[in-house]
């Protein structure tokens, strides 16, 4: 299997844009999430799914996130609008249940400025 | 989710030597993961061990759930195994929690 994809790597935009992070689970896997990495916070959960299904998006810092699951195979993560604090690492992760083991991701570095 | 704690925050190593990290958590865990960030910034799955004793090759990771802990060794460390490590838990909310990490480097 190819392990978890996403895209872009990296993505540098400007204040005010609409950023679009998208992630594909490995195939089988029915639990999905979101997570960011940052030097002050370190990694945090923002968000998972179960069978393309939003279970806790408590993480989710602001109304500017949302997540979508279309299908089994296919995420997304949009920032509308970016701030310069949303810069970050940006991991999606899968797994067969949230109890069992979690693959994660090369993660896309996001830069706001 | 749960609080994780990791020690220790740093920890210098010359190639060969031995070192043991050590995790603590908040309370009972479904799932317990050790990763290893390398210096590309790719999270590497260690283990997958909420409890028992698990081995693969240098690396051996031990989890004691009932007293809320989890070691990981390092055995005759190789200037590859220079990163941060994380480890982190499940608990009954399904929400993985991350530690700080430690950070490893290994000095030739």
């Amino acid at each position: 299997d190819a392990g978890v994809i996403q895209s872009p790597r990296h993505e540098v935009t400007e204040m005010g844009q609409e950023v679009t992070l998208r992630c594909k689970p490995i195939s089988g896997h029915n639990s999905l999430f979101w997570y960011r990495q940052t030097m002050m916070r370190g990694l945090e959960l923002l968000i998972y799914f179960n069978n393309n299904v939003p279970i806790d998006d408590s993480g989710m810092p602001e109304d500017r996130f949302s997540a979508k699951m279309p299908n089994a195979s296919f995420s997304t993560l949009k920032i509308q609008p970016s701030e310069p604090r949303d810069s970050a690492v940006y991991f999606c992760a899968s797994s067969y249940h949230p109890n069992y083991e979690q693959y994660f991701g090369p993660g896309t570095r996001l830069t706001v400025t | 989710g749960i609080q994780v704690e990791q020690s220790p925050p740093d920890l210098i190593l010359q190639e060969g030597a031995n070192s043991t990290l050590r995790c603590n958590f908040s309370d009972s865990v479904n799932n317990l993961q050790w990763f290893h960030q390398n210096p590309w910034g790719q999270l590497i799955n260690l283990f997958y061990i909420p409890s028992g004793t698990k081995q693969n090759g240098r690396l051996s990771a031990t989890t004691v759930a009932t007293e809320r802990y989890s070691l990981l060794y390092i055995s005759s460390s190789q200037t590859t195994d220079s990163g941060v490590y994380f480890c982190a838990g499940v608990s009954n909310d399904y929400k993985l929690s991350f530690g700080a990490g430690t950070t490893v480097t290994v000095r030739a």
